[in-house]
């Protein structure tokens, strides 16, 4: 299994609401990463997670907060978000903490906020 | 931190040539080079990657240099086909103490193979 599963596909939230984005592995990937991407640019790094503890917090707002459960889940919580928090999240994990290895991404949640 | 420049944005090819996308980047610490292919919609993918202590690989069609002097590498594509049209990021891993990959993207180039 070499996938990286993303759940739900879309989301569509209002600016008071709370919601979850969640995200699994079985691959034994040790390192774990969420990223934003807006239309026709890069991803953006947001959390990394290696061996379940947050390793990197790239400055990203406090109504983002991330969660991993166990070696296999991430989840990111969503609370009173901005219209310009609409964007495609996705979720990547690697092999482990170090090391040059691939990324695998899942193939992201679209989030629509009203 | 890592800057990622990627050259060209858009690129337009016809069918059977080939296609280059250049980029640069800034941290001479940086250790790890993927190349993602990301289509409509759909999730980015790894091509082809090298590491700094190799100046070339390749993968069939698809080909990576690295000029770790100049912080220069270079995504080659042979034999263009219509399946190749998406866009492409480059992407440098920088060095996390905290363990991690931090991948800085290159800002993408819109590749279209064009019948």
């Amino acid at each position: 299994d070499t996938e990286v599963t993303q759940t739900p596909k879309h989301l569509v939230m209002g600016m008071t609401n709370k919601k979850s984005l969640k995200c699994e592995q079985h691959m034994g990937h040790r390192a774990m990463y969420w990223y934003k991407q807006k239309a026709k640019k890069p991803p953006e790094l947001m959390f990394v997670y290696s061996y379940e503890k947050l390793s990197i917090n790239e400055s990203v707002p406090s109504r983002f907060s991330p969660e991993c459960p166990n070696s296999s889940l991430l989840n990111l919580h969503l609370h009173a978000l901005q219209p310009e928090d609409s964007a495609l999240y996705l979720c990547a994990s690697s092999a482990n903490g170090q090391g040059n290895t691939e990324a695998f991404f899942g193939q992201g949640t679209r989030l629509t906020v009203v | 931190g890592e800057n990622v420049e990627q050259h060209p944005s858009t690129l337009s090819v016809q069918e059977g040539d080939s296609a280059v996308i250049k980029c640069t980047y800034s941290d001479s610490a940086s250790n790890y080079f993927p190349w993602y292919k990301q289509e409509l919609g759909k999730r980015p993918q790894l091509i082809i990657d090298i590491r700094s202590n190799v100046g070339e690989k390749k993968d069939q069609r698809i080909a990576v240099t690295l000029n770790k002097t100049a912080k220069h590498f270079s995504l080659h594509i042979t034999e263009t086909q219509p399946e190749d049209s998406a866009v492409y990021f480059c992407a440098a891993k920088g060095v996390l103490t905290g363990g991690g990959n931090k991948l800085t993207f290159g800002t993408g180039t819109q590749l279209k193979v064009e019948l």
